[in-house]
């Protein structure tokens, strides 16, 4: 069975640290990648997605994608307690443009 | 207004009655899906479509049955609830156009509880 897998955390890190959350996944032959952030109660929304190995960067987030080695990495840099919120990563399944396989999440707290 | 509405928002209801989730959005996207989330089990999928003519199962599908009424509008059933249903679901929409990065849009979930 494909798979995405998390730490669940809580992942702790002071203000202004960066914090770094992983994933790995099991499908050789997925493309895509997205973080997704998810405050407690609320929606998940994108925060990043990437395609290519290496890394992406977009204002306090950066992706890495590490296909080799079937992970994929979100830093946070300058932690802000408004970061605090449960990470979600997901993966498309296979070569399918739209079916995709979520990760349980990474709890991040970011104390003030 | 939220791009991708569902209704109810929360619903309290009792072991085997039927329950309809009901979803609709306004970003003209072709595909539609129902998640749902359980603590430590992420987003799992119900059910997902292309279009009204295309539905299709996904991989916890048993004991739930969907509608796509119109492009806009993708609505979850179930026929007859139980408790491990209990869960906040999740429909989503995403684009099949030329700047598609494959972003699922999310409503803002209906949690449901069947006692």
């Amino acid at each position: 069975q494909k798979e995405v897998e998390q730490n669940s955390g809580p992942l702790s890190v002071p203000e202004g640290a960066i914090a770094s959350l992983n994933c790995t996944y099991s499908d050789r032959g997925s493309q895509s990648f997205f973080w997704y952030r998810q405050y407690s109660g609320k929606s998940p929304e994108l925060i990043m997605f990437i395609y290519s190995n290496g890394d992406k960067e977009d204002g306090r987030f950066t992706a890495q994608l590490n296909k080799a080695s079937q992970y994929v990495s979100l830093l946070i840099r300058d932690s802000q307690p408004s970061d605090s919120a449960t990470y979600l990563c997901a993966v498309n399944e296979g070569k399918s443009t739209y079916k995709y396989i979520f990760g349980t999440g990474t709890r991040l707290k970011v104390l003030a | 207004d939220a791009d991708v509405t569902q209704t109810p928002r929360n619903r309290i209801t009792k072991t085997g009655k039927r329950i309809m989730l009901e979803c609709s959005q306004t970003k003209g996207h072709d595909r539609m899906y129902w998640y749902r989330q359980d603590p430590g089990l992420g987003l799992q999928l119900i059910y997902y479509s292309f279009d009204v003519k295309d539905i299709n199962k996904g991989e916890i599908s048993d004991g739930y049955s969907v509608s796509r009424q119109a492009q806009a509008k993708f609505s979850l059933s179930l026929e007859s609830a139980i408790p491990n249903q209990t869960a906040l679901y999740f429909c989503a929409t995403s684009s099949t156009g030329g700047l598609n990065t494959g972003e699922l849009f999310f409503g803002e979930g209906s949690r449901l509880t069947v006692l």
